[in-house]
């Protein structure tokens, strides 16, 4: 099993530029989510899916979108990019809240 | 929202010493995690406990869900070199989680 994987690992974008950040597990998992990591600030949950068709909105939502068409991908879009969302993010999945596996994170630079 | 404080932020110890961290919080949680971080990774889970007053050990871990719910704290015996990294708090209710600031542990040989 490849586990939770994100692509891209890295990316610049311009102020208002939109973009998706791809996630993806192979473990059967129904809940998935993503989260951002700021510098003294540990994580912080964006958006979370407890299944195929179900979405909901975590600590910090504002200025992302989420989808989940399939169980296995659980992709994040951001729809004007600001230089307040240059962070870093981490998708997770797990079977139940709590036991969540991470992916490898992608690192967004917004100038 | 629900804020977790989380201490020390820093921890520089000799191989060998113990350490303890501990998370704090003015909600109650009904599970509490620990995950550790290495530079350019995500978090991985050590700990998850679901009952208040859990005591749980993982290795040279340990991990204690506090009585009120409203805390808990990691104990590391014995520090390694490899066990250098960003330990983060978490606690977890119906579908929402929330981690704490992190304590980053340095270990000198």
């Amino acid at each position: 099993n490849a586990g939770v994987t994100q692509t891209p690992k890295f990316q610049v974008l311009k102020t208002g530029q939109s973009m998706t950040l791809q996630c993806a597990q192979d473990m059967n998992h129904e809940y998935m989510s993503w989260y951002r990591q700021d510098p003294g600030m540990g994580l912080r949950l964006i958006h979370y899916s407890v299944g195929a068709g179900i979405t909901d909105q975590g600590e910090v939502p504002n200025g992302y979108n989420v989808s989940r068409s399939t169980t296995e991908d659980f992709p994040l879009r951001l729809l004007s990019a600001a230089p307040s969302q240059t962070s870093v993010y981490f998708c997770a999945s797990s079977p139940h809240l709590g036991t969540q596996y991470f992916g490898p994170g992608t690192r967004l630079l917004v100038l | 929202g629900q804020q977790l404080n989380q201490s020390p932020q820093s921890m520089f110890i000799q191989e060998g010493e113990d350490v303890s961290m501990n998370c704090t919080s003015s909600s109650i949680f009904n599970t509490w995690l620990w995950y550790k971080q290495d530079p350019g990774e995500g978090p991985v889970l050590l700990i998850a406990l679901y009952k208040a007053g859990e005591l749980t050990s993982n290795g040279r871990l340990t991990a204690q869900f506090g009585i009120t719910r409203k805390d808990s704290f990691l104990n590391i015996s014995a520090s390694i070199p490899s066990d250098v990294g960003i330990y983060f708090c978490a606690g977890a209710n119906n579908n929402d989680m929330r981690f704490g600031a992190g304590t980053r542990l340095t270990v000198k040989p």
